[in-house]
């Protein structure tokens, strides 16, 4: 029972690099996330993915870009990679029901350092 | 529009004593509340929710929440502290309704002393 998987787990990137981390979620989730997280700052989301064929911009998308694939799978592309990306990278799925957000279903996240 | 704050960075404790992690939110519409625990080079993972039924939440590892709408809090507790619940542990607030975006609190990071 996988759950939310996300490769690479680590990755070092010179400024100007492009890259693609992957995310992949076996529970037949509609909703898909992708967060950063920062010291002291929390988790920001970066972009997300209400269902199949769409998403939306979060709090934080500039320099980045996403596609939905198919349901399972959730990608997060930098096209050219910046200083200030160097973070530690979260996708996450989870359902959506009449009570609003259902619980968050995290993968152990992704740390990317861009040099 | 929302927010959460919480209002301890770090929170050091002994081992057996109580435990509070303190958490204000900020919200235009009827909240949902989670408390999500996140262990070192980990995901996070809910430790409990409130949708709007019992004010009192219970979740896993015998933590709890009380949800407090005339003070705006939802404040996290534990009677009695164990070395395992070292980690760091995010409020978060959603809308119940329409565009369910999360907002997460800075994180408060809890140290358990033998």
């Amino acid at each position: 029972n996988a759950g939310v998987t996300q490769t690479p787990k680590f990755q070092v990137l010179k400024t100007g690099q492009s890259m693609t981390l992957q995310c992949a979620q076996d529970m037949n989730h509609n909703s898909m996330y992708w967060y950063r997280q920062d010291p002291g700052m929390g988790l920001r989301l970066i972009y997300y993915s209400a269902s199949e064929g769409t998403t939306d911009k979060g709090e934080v998308p500039n320099g980045y870009n996403v596609s939905r694939l198919n349901k399972r799978e959730f990608s997060l592309r930098l096209e050219s990679a910046a200083p200030s990306q160097t973070s530690v990278y979260f996708c996450a799925s989870s359902t959506q029901t009449g009570q609003g957000t259902g619980e968050l279903f995290f993968g152990e996240g992704s740390r990317l350092t861009v040099l | 529009a929302q927010s959460v704050t919480q209002l301890d960075s770090h929170v050091s404790v002994s081992e057996g004593t109580p435990v509070l992690l303190r958490c204000n939110y900020s919200s235009s519409y009827s909240p949902s509340l989670f408390w999500y625990v996140q262990h070192p080079n980990k995901g996070l993972q809910l430790l409990l929710k409130y949708t709007s039924a019992a004010t009192l939440v219970k979740g896993i590892n015998g933590f709890e929440a009380e949800f407090k709408k005339s003070e705006t809090s939802f404040h996290l507790t534990k009677p009695s502290a164990h070395m395992s619940d070292a980690a760091e542990y995010f409020c978060v607030v959603s809308r119940r309704t329409g565009r369910r975006a999360l907002t997460f609190g800075s994180g408060t990071r809890l140290q358990v002393q033998p």
